[in-house]
C-alpha cells in the first residue's frame, strides 16, 4: 500500500511565526499537489509541482518538491489567522491516476 | 466557470437505508472521480470515469456501492444498503485530461446512524 506520512498533525502557532508542514513517501511521485480544505468545503488547490528539486512560491507560501520526487513541503513565512485551515498533500504514483493523499495537516493561526 | 457542484451538502440517513449522491463535474471535464473520507483518516480514491467509462473503480469498498455517468455528464453513487461504516465525506472531482490538476467540489457529510 502506497502511503503519504504528512507531519506535523496538528499546529497551533502565534501569528508571525514561520511554520513548515511534510509530506513523506517511498513512493516516486510524477506530481504532487497542495491543497488547504476549509470547513464544509472541498479541498482548494494551491500548487502543483512535478519536477524534483522545484521550488514554487505562492505569497508567503514557499512549495519544495523532493529530488527524488518522493516528499515534499510547504513552508509559511509569518503566518496569519488566515491561514488556519486543514493543508493536505497528494501525490500522484508515477505511471497511475490515482492521487494519494496525506492525513493532513490542520493549522491553527493565533491572533 | 461553475466549479465542481454536489448534492446534497449533508445526508443523515438510518442503517439499511439507500442513499444517493450527485456530482456535476466542470463543465467539458470528461474525467470524473469520487474519493472519499472516513473520520480521521486520509481522502481516499473511490473510482474514475472518463466520459460515461469506468476506467478504474478498485477503490469502491464492495458491492453496495454503485456509481453511474450516463451520458457521460453528471453522476451519481448510491449506497444501498448503508451501513454505520459508510459514514464520511464524500468528495467527486473532475479534470479535463485524464492524471491533470483535478478540481474538488465541497463534498456530501454523509452520516449513517
Amino acid at each position: 500500500t502506497q502511503l503519504l506520512e504528512q507531519s506535523p498533525q496538528f499546529l497551533s502557532i502565534q501569528e508571525g511565526e514561520n511554520l513548515t508542514v511534510y509530506c513523506n513517501s517511498s513512493s516516486v511521485f510524477s506530481s504532487l499537489q497542495w491543497y488547504r480544505q476549509e470547513p464544509g468545503e472541498g479541498p482548494v488547490l494551491l500548487v502543483t509541482v512535478v519536477t524534483g528539486g522545484e521550488v514554487k512560491k505562492l505569497k508567503r507560501l514557499t512549495f519544495q518538491f523532493g529530488d527524488a520526487r518522493k516528499d515534499s513541503s510547504l513552508h509559511i513565512t509569518a503566518a496569519q489567522p488566515g491561514d488556519t485551515g486543514l493543508y493536505l498533500c497528494a501525490g500522484l504514483p508515477s505511471g497511475t491516476y490515482k492521487y494519494i493523499f496525506g492525513t493532513g495537516t490542520r493549522l491553527k493561526v493565533l491572533a | 466557470e461553475a466549479g465542481v457542484t454536489q448534492f446534497p451538502s449533508h445526508s443523515v440517513i438510518e442503517k439499511g437505508q439507500t442513499v444517493t449522491l450527485r456530482c456535476d463535474p466542470i463543465s467539458g471535464h470528461d474525467n470524473l472521480y469520487w474519493y472519499r473520507r472516513v473520520m480521521g483518516k486520509e481522502i481516499k480514491f473511490l473510482l474514475h470515469f472518463v466520459k460515461e467509462s469506468k476506467q478504474d473503480e478498485s477503490g469502491m469498498p464492495n458491492n453496495r456501492f454503485l456509481a453511474e455517468r450516463t451520458g457521460g455528464t453528471y453522476s451519481t453513487l448510491k449506497v444501498q444498503p448503508a451501513e454505520l461504516e459508510d459514514s464520511g465525506v464524500y468528495f467527486c472531482a473532475s479534470s479535463q485530461i485524464k492524471g491533470s490538476v483535478i478540481y474538488f467540489g465541497p463534498g456530501t457529510r454523509l452520516l449513517v446512524l
